[in-house]
């Protein structure tokens, strides 16, 4: 069984300031973790991935994301927030036994980024 | 044309009509899945297909019918839908295992009048 928190159904941000999206998972097997955008009126889009290579995940447009296993977390963070940011943000959790399609996301946390 | 497309993008139907949602991947994944996105509520998962054999149905009513005619084509037939039933409908592909991203695409927003 699987499951995934994310901690705070909206984040607001100034532009520029550092982006920290919160999301904790729970598996019963070594997890592959997944950040997911999802900007106005469009499908949802891969931002990074964990699949234990390394615990440090470097995605697109600048943001990374690291995974705690101590802490069952894999929160997603950037330096300095764009406007362009502004979006929904899914994590999500999946096991390599069953189907892609199965992956647990979290419920999205929006982000807002003001001027 | 690359990635996954959905059509219509925008679709407003009354409860007794019948319409379908078509979803195209030239991605070569082997499994295609659709997903309900409402607002405030989280992403449900509806149908999986998986080397054009349907392998879940998450208790989804039966007046949305799927089907799978070949490993590129998905389509949602919807017939006689409830006003509840308006959200984004999302496709999405994908290489089978888990460990694998999903590709969706930009979804069909359906209003049931």
């Amino acid at each position: 069984a699987q499951s995934v928190t994310q901690l705070g159904s909206h984040v607001s941000v100034s532009e520029g300031a550092l982006v920290l999206l919160r999301c904790n998972y729970s598996s019963s097997v070594p997890p592959y973790l997944f950040w997911y955008v999802q900007y106005p009126n469009q499908g949802l889009q891969l931002l990074l991935k964990y699949t234990s290579a390394a615990t440090l995940v470097k995605g697109i447009n600048g943001f990374e994301a690291e995974f705690k296993k101590s802490e069952t977390s894999f929160h997603l963070t950037k330096p300095s927030a764009h406007m362009s940011d502004a979006a929904e943000y899914f994590c999500a959790v999946s096991d390599g036994n069953t189907n892609a399609g199965k992956s647990t996301f979290g419920d999205g946390t929006t982000l807002t980024v003001k001027p | 044309e690359t990635g996954v497309t959905q059509t219509p993008r925008h679709l407003v139907m009354g409860m007794t009509n019948k319409k379908s949602l078509k979803c195209e991947q030239h991605l070569g994944h082997n499994a295609m899945y659709w997903y309900k996105q409402s607002a405030k509520k989280p992403l449900e998962l509806m149908f999986v297909y998986s080397l054009e054999e349907r392998v879940e149905n998450n208790s989804v009513p039966s007046r949305f019918s799927p089907e799978c005619p070949n490993s590129s084509h998905l389509f949602l037939h919807l017939h006689t839908l409830q006003p509840e039933d308006s959200a984004l409908y999302l496709c999405a592909s994908s290489q089978g295992s888990g460990a694998n991203v999903l590709t969706f695409g930009a979804g069909s927003r359906l209003t049931v009048l």
